[in-house]
């Protein structure tokens, strides 16, 4: 089974309106982190935020936020209030466990935001 | 974050060449880096976990012989792609895990273009 997965690969969104990327994952670890990167057309990977399974409460960072439905083990990522700039590639990643652990990454979102 | 440099940005090279791609950690020690592949409109793909001063863990299906991977430092890994092929042409991209956060987020350096001509 796939250890993330974006079901999205393509989305638009209206400048200035709210956005919700999706990502869903699959572990057997009680302990895991989430991560959103953006990747524009540079290619550099940004780091955006970050969820540990153990987290009560739901990741923010700025306009970024992480919906964290563990039951569901979905961690999308909303990005408010959008601006040309988001326009990117954008990749969620899982860590299984603690430490410089590999990443599983998803196949990415292609984000597109129209002015 | 922490800054993680790469070195060249594009390299284009004659097949059978070998080449030499550079990453290193800027401003902090980084005891494990990671190498990874990246076609066209796809996603990453890790080739190969680099430790220092000690072998490389190579992902099932990465030739360790093509890929050389050598993690001399706590600052700098180098991936030596050896008799360089087109099929070779690729982004490639390195990452270090910071340590001293509770995260333990690995971050990219900005990433190699390879053509092989």
């Amino acid at each position: 089974a796939q250890k993330i997965t974006q079901t999205q690969p393509g989305m638009f969104v209206q400048e200035k309106e709210a956005v919700t990327l999706d990502c869903t994952y699959d572990t057997s670890d009680p302990s895991y982190g989430l991560f959103w990167y953006k990747q524009p057309s540079s290619g550099e990977m940004i780091f955006l935020i970050y969820q540990g399974s153990y987290d009560q409460q739901n990741a923010t960072e700025g306009r970024y936020s992480l919906n964290f439905q563990k039951a569901r083990k979905s961690a999308n990522l909303v990005i408010s209030a959008s601006q040309l700039g988001d326009s990117a590639m954008y990749f969620c990643a899982m860590r299984e466990g603690r430490g410089f652990n590999k990443f599983y990454f998803g196949s990415g979102t292609k984000l597109n935001v129209k002015p | 974050g922490a800054v993680v440099s790469q070195h060249p940005s594009r390299v284009i090279c004659k097949s059978g060449t070998s080449v030499k791609i550079e990453c290193r950690s800027l401003d902090f020690q980084a005891t494990t880096m990671f190498w990874y592949r990246q076609f066209p409109k796809k996603s990453l793909m890790l080739m190969a976990t680099s430790n220092e001063g000690s072998k490389a863990t190579y992902e099932q299906g990465v030739e360790k012989d093509k890929f050389l991977i050598n993690h001399a430092s706590l600052t700098l890994s180098t991936l030596t792609v050896t008799s360089a092929h087109p099929e070779d042409s690729s982004f490639y991209i390195c990452s270090a895990g910071s340590g001293g956060t509770s995260t333990d987020t690995q971050y990219f350096g900005p990433g190699t273009r390879l053509t092989v001509l």
